[in-house]
């Protein structure tokens, strides 16, 4: 089946460091990818998406390429600041029928940004 | 901001208690998912709907039972309370498979 793979973490950063989040994916077919943010006492939210091979989502300074041949989607940021402390969670879809299956989550990394 | 609320935020109960978690949404999204946090395990999924009593187990769905008799509100039961389903409960809705929407999680704590 469908699966996820992120480094856990906790990740410690000076702010204006320089961020990578590793994710690695295994799939049947063509899925889309995602990255979610969790900040502290909230609901995930969409940070960026790719649906299709070489696509670059972005968003806030964060980029992730979509490379299928190496069944990645890593999350950089060039420069991080306090505020980007949180939870990050790589994801993606599977594009089946049955949506409830869809969705598969990886464990989570926490960054945290010092000042 | 997609309109979702779950309620309660916060419920202490005891073990073999039955417990309902209620998911609202304001958006029409035809699917409407339960997932649990836990730490290490990331979002797991409880169960699904795909309509209006149409629904579906997800992965750790033991223990749990949902309802969905309109559009906009999606139950989640646990009939007897473990203190294994302690956890944070999230509601997500998704207008197809591209994107989903989160509510701000209800944390459950089960004595």
């Amino acid at each position: 089946g469908n699966s996820v793979t992120q480094m856990e973490g906790p990740v410690t950063l000076s702010e204006e460091a320089f961020l990578t989040i590793n994710c690695t994916y295994t799939a049947t077919g063509y899925p889309s990818l995602f990255w979610y943010v969790q900040y502290p006492g909230e609901g995930l939210q969409l940070l960026l998406k790719a649906t299709k091979a070489d696509d670059k989502g972005s968003n806030k300074g964060f980029e992730a390429t979509y490379r299928k041949e190496t069944t990645s989607f890593h999350l950089e940021k060039g420069s991080v600041q306090v505020s980007d402390s949180a939870v990050y969670f790589c994801a993606l879809s599977g594009g089946r029928d049955n949506y409830g299956q869809n969705f598969v989550f990886g464990p989570g990394t926490r960054l945290s940004v010092l000042p | 901001d997609a309109g979702i609320t779950q309620s309660p935020r916060h419920k202490v109960t005891e073990t073999g208690t039955p417990v309902t978690l209620r998911c609202h949404q304001t958006e029409n999204h035809r699917y409407m998912y339960w997932y649990r946090q836990d730490p290490g395990h990331g979002l797991r999924l409880i169960h699904y709907s795909y309509g209006v009593k149409d629904t579906d187990k997800g992965e750790v769905s033991d223990g749990y039972s949902v309802s969905r008799s309109k559009t906009e509100d999606f139950l989640l039961t646990l009939e007897s309370a473990t203190s294994s389903q302690t956890s944070v409960y999230f509601c997500a809705i998704s207008a197809g498979s591209e994107k989903l929407f989160f509510g701000s999680g209800t944390q459950l704590s089960v004595l």
